[in-house]
């Protein structure tokens, strides 16, 4: 089947600590989005891939960080400087068409703090 | 920057029920796409509006696209149990690959 997959479910971050959150597709899509999802927010952009070796920053990037060294791979690293990081983590690919932005999301990342 | 608002937050309804979901930019969109997540799933894309005045229909649910391609709606008639979830909306406009999402609609539904 294809699709995203995101792992883990859920992670649990210690004081000072940084963590990864895999994301991969198998889509064969060019660009790769990370969305941030509080209660009661909307999913807000934290960077976004459209092609392999460039990523750009959406609107919450403080604190996070990513990489795009392949095309089915979009891993974010949450930071230490990342200083309220529990959330819902949302990895979302599409083909890149600007004209057919479609979306496809993972099963989500829960990150809490302990 | 673009800014999507979507009303009303909450929407408590009985079954067989209308509903109806409102989304307005501060900006012409080039699109809008509406997707809906269940509770403790992630978001589904519903569909996607381009043309001014386009209307879309899915069964139960109605999607419009506004004249000014600034704002959208949809409606679902007779809601059902299986109707339970977050509704966003999401405007693409700018010159790059962002969607901006509203902050959602979350219907719950009672038998």
């Amino acid at each position: 089947d294809g699709g995203i997959t995101q792992s883990p479910k859920y992670l649990f971050r210690k004081e000072g600590q940084n963590v990864t959150l895999s994301c991969e597709q198998n889509l064969n899509h060019d660009a790769m989005y990370w969305y941030r999802q509080d209660p009661g927010q909307g999913l807000r952009l934290i960077y976004y891939s459209q092609i392999v070796n460039d990523f750009q920053k959406g609107d919450i990037a403080e604190g996070y960080s990513v990489s795009r060294e392949k095309k089915e791979s979009f891993p974010l690293t949450v930071t230490s400087a990342q200083k309220n990081p529990t959330a819902f983590y949302l990895c979302a690919s599409s083909t890149g068409d600007r004209t057919s932005e479609k979306l496809f999301f993972g099963s989500g990342t829960q990150l809490s703090v302990l | 920057g673009q800014q999507v608002m979507q009303i009303p937050q909450y929407q408590h309804v009985q079954e067989g029920e209308d509903f109806t979901t409102y989304c307005n930019s501060s900006t012409t969109l080039s699109n809008i796409q509406w997707y809906k997540q269940r509770p403790g799933g992630h978001p589904v894309f519903l569909i996607q509006l381009v043309k001014s005045g386009e209307v879309k229909k899915q069964k139960r649910l109605t999607f419009q696209f506004g004249e000014a391609k600034k704002n959208s709606s949809l409606h679902i008639t007779a809601t059902q149990t299986t109707d339970v979830g977050t509704y966003f909306c999401a405007g693409g406009g700018g010159s790059n690959y962002k969607l901006t999402f509203g902050k959602g609609t979350l219907l719950t539904v009672n038998p």
